[in-house]
């Protein structure tokens, strides 16, 4: 079956554009969450959803940063007025439920490089 | 707060050799821990969890990892190693909530 899915695969902005990233989880998968990676550093936690609502937004660094999940299927992070440190790999995984023992499926990232 | 170190940012062994890719965690709760593989250009791949019960645990592609909570480590280990293998490691805990905390990763090189 298919996994999770990023798109774009890669997206190139100038500094103080706006992006949206999308995320298409694995079908009836009710927990989706959004991590970033930085070069030479693990996945850092950004934001998870269950269902509709997001349950855990303390990952975000700042309110140029915002994800929705409107329908409780595909979400989309949104990041204004991008600066260069926001340059990274932006990761989405999606698991059946938020239990802490359930496997999360990652998807291959979105490398956004901020000029 | 939880949080993971892995000792080694790079390891290098030769072909057939022991793999052994250290991981120590903090955790206030008893952790779940797990093991996930990152190759090339491709999304993180779950190798292996510890959530309860048996303290040795197995994994795909020939790798298990031990659980020991007297050392707080999780260490990866596989017997032999294939060129195949070659990757990045990422040992992580699992917070309340499921969301994960990563360690920095271990790039592992097999030499021929």
């Amino acid at each position: 079956g298919a996994g999770v899915s990023q798109t774009p695969s890669n997206k190139v902005t100038e500094k103080g554009k706006y992006v949206e990233l999308r995320c298409d989880p694995i079908s009836g998968h009710t927990a989706l969450y959004w991590y970033r990676q930085s070069l030479g550093q693990g996945p850092e936690f950004l934001i998870y959803f269950q269902g509709t609502g997001a349950a855990d937004d303390s990952g975000l660094p700042n309110d140029r940063f915002f994800a929705v999940r409107p329908e409780g299927s595909v979400s989309t992070l949104k990041i204004q007025r991008t600066e260069r440190g926001d340059s990274a790999v932006y990761l989405c995984a999606s698991s059946l439920d938020r239990s802490s023992y359930n496997e999360q499926f990652f998807g291959p990232g979105t490398r956004l490089t901020v000029l | 707060a939880q949080s993971v170190t892995q000792l080694g940012s790079h390891v290098s062994v030769s072909e057939g050799a022991l793999v052994l890719l250290r991981c120590n965690y903090s955790s206030s709760v008893p952790p779940y821990l797990f093991w996930y593989v990152q190759y090339p250009n491709q999304g993180l791949q779950l190798l292996l969890k510890y959530t309860t019960g048996a303290t040795l645990v197995k994994g795909i592609n020939g790798f298990e990892a031990e659980f020991k909570k007297s050392e707080t480590s999780f260490h990866l280990t596989k017997p032999s190693a294939h060129m195949s293998d070659a990757a990045e490691y990422f040992c992580a805990v699992s917070e309340k909530g499921n969301k994960l905390v990563f360690g920095a990763g271990t790039i592992l090189r097999v030499k021929s």
